[in-house]
């Protein structure tokens, strides 16, 4: 298996922007997540989805974030218009649901860069 | 919020050496994981330790947890530059969520 595949790897935007993060979840995981990674706030969980919906988005920073889960191969993290202080490693994560919060898989990160 | 905390924040040792750190958690727990991240890349899931186990190991980590004291260890033996990255606990929130600590940083010196 290819794991969790995300794009791009690296985002470099003017701020007003529209950024559109992408990530494939591993075949079979019904769980996917997307965290932010910055230095000051560490790792933070955006939004959960089982089974394509999600369930938890108490962590989306303001309505300027928007995910999505069309299928279950594929998802999308939306920002729109962003910001400077939007700067930071975003990752998708996909698991096995029924065996409480257990194992992460991670993707490579996308790092964006708001100018 | 984070509701693990590792310490020490940094740890430089000698290729070879043991290195271990502690996380520290709040609040009860199912279950409490340990990953790495190298540089630039993703955090990889190294091991689990369900609150009935004490103790577990696999390959040359070894990971205890006391739940009387919320605290849990990782023990990496005979270390490698190959280890040299940042090590993050992570405990179980409700039946989905980890929250994770801020991690240590591992320099593993040749």
């Amino acid at each position: 298996d290819a794991g969790v595949i995300q794009s791009p790897r690296h985002e470099v935007t003017e701020m007003g922007q529209e950024v559109t993060l992408r990530c494939k979840p591993i075949s079979g995981h019904n769980s996917l997540f997307w965290y932010r990674q910055t230095m000051m706030r560490g790792l933070e969980l955006l939004i959960y989805f089982n089974n394509n919906v999600p369930i938890d988005d108490s962590g989306m920073p303001e309505d300027r974030f928007s995910a999505k889960m069309p299928n279950a191969s594929f998802s999308t993290l939306k920002i729109q218009p962003s910001e400077p202080r939007d700067s930071a490693v975003y990752f998708c994560a996909s698991s096995e649901l029924g065996q409480g919060a257990g194992e992460q898989y991670f993707g490579p990160g996308t790092r964006l860069t708001v100018t | 919020s984070q509701q693990g905390e590792e310490d020490p924040q940094a740890l430089s040792i000698q290729e070879g050496e043991n290195a271990t750190m502690n996380c520290s958690y709040k609040t009860s727990i199912n279950n409490l994981q340990w990953y790495r991240q190298n540089s630039g890349r993703g955090l990889v899931h190294l091991i689990l330790i369900r609150s009935n186990e004490r103790e577990k190991h696999s390959g040359r980590l070894r990971v205890t947890l006391d739940t009387s004291k919320k605290s849990s260890s990782l023990l990496i033996t005979a270390s490698r530059a190959a280890d040299t990255a940042s090590y993050f606990c992570a405990t179980d929130i409700n039946d989905y969520k980890l929250s994770f600590g801020a991690g240590t940083t591992v320099t593993v010196r040749a």
